[in-house]
């Protein structure tokens, strides 16, 4: 079955960087794309971007760019997000999530994992 | 970026009722529009894709329909497990974007 685990909750001062890592198991890592999808608290959900494992290529929102950095490490079958110069309103609950597979089209997150919390707080 | 707008914000019901949500899209998406629920402090689960298509393992009081820009999600018969919040989302450019959900609260 597809499992994503990520890293733990994180507290950061405002300015530093933080990264998370989602390690997948159950299928092949290579074969989707990985989502990023972030929750601030009591908010709804936004879509940062996604890596294609297999060639390590990015796609993020404009809101992100030159902020955010999605990489890979195809021999733990593990993704990394890392968010650069962050803020207060960085703070949020951040997921990544397994594009489906069967489903006409593209950015459809079918698997998620357990969500790591980040704070950005001096 | 296309906007998704869902309404109710928060709606009220009793177990058995039917309930419908709607969501709105700020252009046509055809019918690349999926639904997520979400239970407090858990991730989103995938529900339905492409309009009306429901995930494996989804109960069949699900339901979606719609397309173009105007949208559906009902559940025929609540059930206790169903109070969640609810969310849209457009499959159909990127960036993808997400209503603002709808919580589905017992009355």
């Amino acid at each position: 079955q597809v499992q994503l685990v990520q890293s733990g909750a994180e507290v950061k001062k405002p300015g530093a960087s933080v990264k998370v890592s989602c390690k997948a198991s159950g299928y092949t890592f290579t074969g989707y794309y990985m989502h990023w999808v972030r929750q601030a608290p009591g908010q709804g959900l936004e879509w940062m971007g996604w890596i294609n494992p297999n060639s390590g290529g990015t796609n993020c929102a404009q809101k992100f760019q030159g902020r955010v950095s999605m990489t890979r490490d195809t021999s733990i079958s593990t993704a990394y997000m890392e968010l650069s110069s962050l803020r207060s309103d960085d703070t949020a609950v951040y997921y990544c999530a397994r594009e489906g597979s069967g489903i006409s089209g593209y950015y459809n997150p079918l698997y998620w994992g357990q969500g790591t919390l980040v704070t950005v707080s001096s | 970026d296309i906007q998704m707008t869902q309404s109710p914000s928060s709606l009220s019901a009793s177990v058995g009722d039917r309930v419908t949500i709607t969501c709105r899209a700020s252009q046509s998406i055809s019918s690349y529009l999926n639904w997520f629920q979400q239970k407090p402090g858990k991730a989103p689960k995938f529900l339905i894709y492409g309009v009306s298509s429901l995930q494996s393992g989804v109960p069949s009081r699900f339901s979606g329909s719609g397309s173009g820009t105007d949208f559906t999600l009902t559940i025929s018969s609540l059930q206790p497990e169903d109070f969640a919040t609810y969310y849209c989302q457009q499959s159909y450019s990127a960036p993808p974007t997400f209503g603002q959900g709808t919580k589905l609260e017992i009355k």
